[in-house]
């Protein structure tokens, strides 16, 4: 069936590193793809999102580009800010005829230090 | 204003008790979701309604009761629950379990449920 693998966490970087979150995806078709952000306390929230094979989705700084050929949606950031820290999840639409879902990875903690 | 309201963000609870957990969209959405999140484990689907029919059960213990009354309220009835159940609870909706999917999910802020 439809899966999604990203990286293992925690992530520890500092302030205005660069950012990278492996997300790779089995799926039948072209599924859309997604990120999103779940800040402490909070619910999670669409990050960004990609719906055909080169697609990029940005959003804040970030930015994800849909990889058919490698079945990738990695997430990227150049400058992180403390703001930044947060589990980020990797998903994709499982369309599965009229029961669809959306299918989450693990996701992974990014904590960013001053 | 995220469009899906959770209502009450913390729940403090003894085994014995009943509590309900609410949640309300003004999306204009048809498919509504339950999901349990515990500390250290991976997003857990408990329960899914579109168009207020409950098309998926988990293999949810029956002390987790759902019921949806219309296509933008959901609740999660709770009784005699057990420690390990404390965890954030999160509502979720999508415009239906079609295509619409594919748009994504709109997410509650979830309460923060606490079994003593």
């Amino acid at each position: 069936g439809n899966s999604v693998t990203q990286m293992e966490g925690p992530v520890t970087l500092s302030e205005e590193a660069f950012l990278t979150i492996n997300c790779t995806y089995t799926a039948t078709g072209y599924p859309s793809l997604f990120w999103y952000v779940q800040y402490p306390g909070e619910g999670l929230q669409l990050l960004l999102k990609a719906t055909k094979a080169d697609d990029k989705g940005s959003n804040k700084g970030f930015e994800a580009t849909y990889r058919k050929e490698t079945t990738s949606f990695h997430l990227e950031k150049g400058s992180v800010q403390v703001s930044d820290s947060a589990v980020y999840f990797c998903a994709l639409a499982d369309y599965g005829g009229s029961q669809g879902n959306l299918i989450f990875g693990k996701g992974t903690k990014l904590s960013v230090k001053p | 204003e995220t469009g899906v309201t959770q209502t009450p963000r913390h729940l403090v609870m003894g085994m014995t008790n009943k509590k309900s957990l609410k949640c309300e969209q003004h999306l204009g959405h048809n498919a509504m979701y339950w999901y349990k999140q515990s500390a250290k484990k991976p997003l857990e689907l408990m329960f899914v309604y579109n168009f207020k029919e409950q098309t998926e059960n988990n293999s949810v213990p029956s002390r987790f009761s759902p019921e949806c009354p219309n296509s933008s309220h959901l609740f999660l009835h709770l009784h005699t629950l057990q420690p390990e159940d404390s965890a954030l609870y999160l509502c979720a909706s999508s415009q239906d379990r079609g295509v619409g999917v594919g748009y994504g999910y709109t997410f509650g802020s979830g309460t923060r449920l606490t079994v003593v």
